[in-house]
């Protein structure tokens, strides 16, 4: 069981980039959601999916988009990527009702 | 809404000694209580969790008691080992289950 997979491990971005960093799971998980880690501030929640079709904001939302067409996958799009996007990224999912969150291995991104 | 204050580190001790990271929370009810853990280069994954007050949480020789009185979730372990070494997040939920709060983080260096 692969559980919760990120792509790309590792990316370097140049200021005004776009990108989309991918994240599915195999676990029919209604729950997904998207934090970043900074040095300091733990984790915040960028974005959070309930079910397919059905998106919503979290704590640190602007700059970043994302969409959930399936169960299984839940991409996050930076649209114009800025320094102060350089993070950790975080991919989470769970199933409707559980609170225990399955992580992914993280995405690390700097941007120059 | 629902926060969490974790004592910050980082934290440094020798092998079998007794480790306390403490943990307070501000909250609307009483909400599960959780400690994730993250180990060198990968994700989080729950250490443990509590679901109402005076409920303790345990695994891996950690522990957690849910204290409502103090509005505390202090982890604890008898004897750290080297493989302990890692950060430790205190988390509640803000709201639902893919929404959850995490604190800014305790990382733990344990010598032999």
């Amino acid at each position: 069981n692969a559980g919760v997979t990120q792509t790309p491990k590792f990316q370097v971005l140049k200021t005004g980039q776009s990108m989309t960093l991918q994240c599915a799971q195999d676990m029919n998980h209604e729950y997904m959601s998207w934090y970043r880690q900074d040095p300091g501030m733990g984790l915040r929640l960028i974005h959070y999916s309930v079910g397919a079709g059905i998106t919503d904001q979290g704590e640190v939302p602007n700059g970043y988009n994302v969409s959930r067409s399936t169960t299984e996958d839940f991409p996050l799009r930076l649209l114009s990527a800025a320094p102060s996007q350089t993070s950790v990224y975080f991919c989470a999912s769970s199933f409707g009702g559980d609170e225990k969150l399955f992580f992914g291995s993280g995405t690390q991104l700097s941007v120059l | 809404g629902n926060s969490v204050t974790q004592m910050e580190g980082p934290v440094t001790l020798s092998e079998e000694a007794f480790l306390t990271i403490n943990c307070t929370y501000t909250a609307t009810g009483y909400p599960s209580l959780f400690w994730y853990v993250q180990y060198p280069g990968e994700g989080l994954q729950l250490l443990l969790k509590a679901t109402k007050a005076d409920d303790k949480g345990s695994n891996k020789g950690f522990e957690a008691t849910y204290r409502k009185e103090t509005t505390s979730f202090h982890l604890e372990k008898g004897s750290v080992q080297v493989s302990d070494s890692a950060v430790y997040f205190c988390a509640l939920p803000r709201g639902g289950s893919e929404k959850l709060v995490f604190g800014k983080g305790t990382k733990l260096t344990v010598n032999p």
